[in-house]
């Protein structure tokens, strides 16, 4: 079965460079969540998308902005890229807004920023 | 407020039973989660439950939620070293459907 797929995978940029994630949803999924997961630590929520609008926002810094397309997948801009942006993205995606259960997670992108 | 508690740490012998607890504080929470990470990877669904019910068996997992206390836990029947890893309980805000996680509880299965 298709899975939640993430680019790049891993990703290292010096301080104050801009950064491009991307994330493609499990086909028909409609709904996209981002988390940022710092070393040793949980998964934080920072933003989601549903049907291309924004429907909830998190801890996400001014620096930080995302947008949901047409065919569904997100991209997460990330400038002024500051060493504790080191993290793991996470993507996840459902269906409905959020109104199933479901919701399946990509395999992350590792950023490394030095 | 949202926010979901969890131990840090367990130790168990393979083949024993692990159970890991996670405590939770919006009552409003239609659904519980736990994933698992192991080291470097993602976040894989391991199972989920419908705050209608009060338990859930999945296979080797069984999941026992406690609503009045706002308690989950995660039973692991037969614990096999494959099962050393990170497990998040995680639950699901109802407005837009974000994922509160609790800290992670890391299991370490010795043989």
């Amino acid at each position: 079965a298709a899975g939640v797929i993430q680019s790049p995978r891993h990703l290292i940029k010096e301080k104050r460079e801009t950064a491009t994630l991307k994330c493609y949803p499990i086909p028909r999924h409609d709904t996209v969540y981002w988390y940022q997961q710092g070393p040793g630590q949980d998964p934080q929520f920072l933003i989601s998308f549903y049907e291309k609008m924004q429907s909830d926002k998190g801890s996400i810094p001014d620096r930080f902005s995302a947008q949901q397309f047409s065919d569904y997948h997100s991209e997460l801009n990330m400038s002024s890229l500051e060493l504790g942006d080191s993290a793991l993205y996470f993507c996840a995606s459902s269906l409905g807004g959020g109104s199933t259960y479901e919701q399946y997670f990509g395999p992350g992108t590792r950023l490394t920023v030095t | 407020g949202e926010d979901v508690e969890q131990s840090l740490f367990l130790s168990v012998r393979e083949g024993d039973s692990s159970v890991i607890n996670c405590t939770y504080t919006d009552s409003s929470s239609t659904y519980l989660y736990w994933y698992k990470q192991e080291p470097g990877a993602g976040l894989q669904l391991l199972t989920y439950i419908f705050s209608n019910m009060d338990m859930k068996q999945d296979q080797r997992l069984t999941v026992l939620l406690n609503k009045k206390d706002k308690h989950l836990s995660l039973r692991i029947a037969d614990t096999q070293t494959g099962d050393s890893a990170i497990y998040f309980c995680a639950e699901r805000n109802n407005q837009g459907g974000k994922l509160i996680f609790g800290q992670g509880t890391e299991l370490s299965v010795k043989p």
